[in-house]
């Protein structure tokens, strides 16, 4: 079946600095989602990329879908201690009823 | 507020105990899910409600079972639990029945432990 590699599995950075979390697929992907979640809450939904080379911003995130739809990235720009958080990125692949595949999230942990 | 709350937060129950976990969403989706959430594995997808019609299972073993009576409610029926079945159990919905595609809105959760 579908599955979804994210790395790393934990990130220690100190506020100000950047952060990235990779995700790779085994199958094309028709979309993927990435999601976030805080310590003690629950997954919120950041954003969906569709297409090939697909490049999305919102404010100091930065969402990449790769060229063959079989990886995408997220880049965090001058990390805030509110980012702290688990970060998931979550692949469909289309068609029949087969629902997003998670990847296992990247930890972010921020130290001021 | 989420608009999906679930409940209970916590459950704390004995194997051999019959307990429910309840779902309701208030956002008019037509999808609701079922993920059992472990600690140092993904988020396992276990049951998907299309239009109140199962339309997934994911070899979810049979002391499981899920009810959705209508589109806002979905419940998880538990019974002769193991150790192994403690978790965050997370209940979802999205607007449209292609659920891999769509935004999904999540619950807080309930923490259950198995004694």
């Amino acid at each position: 079946g579908q599955q979804v590699m994210q790395i790393p599995q934990y990130q220690h950075v100190q506020e100000g600095e950047d952060f990235t979390t990779y995700c790779n697929s085994s199958t094309t992907l028709s979309n993927i989602q990435w999601y976030k979640q805080r310590p003690g809450g629950h997954p919120v939904f950041l954003i969906q990329l569709v297409k090939s080379g697909e490049v999305k911003k919102q404010k100091r995130l930065t969402f990449q879908f790769g060229e063959a739809k079989k990886n995408s990235s997220l880049h965090i720009t001058a990390t805030q201690t509110t980012d702290v958080g688990t970060y998931f990125c979550a692949g469909y692949s289309g068609g029949g009823a087969d629902g997003l595949t998670f990847g296992k999230g990247t930890h972010l942990i921020i130290q001021p | 507020e989420t608009g999906v709350t679930q409940t209970p937060r916590h459950l704390v129950m004995g194997m051999t105990n019959k307990k429910s976990l309840k779902c309701e969403q208030h956002l008019g989706h037509n999808a609701m899910y079922w993920y059992k959430q472990s600690a140092k594995k993904p988020l396992e997808l276990m049951f998907v409600y299309s239009l109140e019609e199962r339309v997934e299972n994911n070899s979810v073993p049979s002391r499981f079972s899920p009810e959705c009576p209508n589109s806002s409610h979905l419940f998880l029926h538990l019974h002769t639990l193991q150790p192994e079945d403690s978790a965050l159990y997370l209940c979802a919905s999205s607007q449209e029945p292609g659920h891999g595609n769509q935004p999904q809105h999540f619950g807080d959760g309930t923490r259950l432990s198995i004694l």
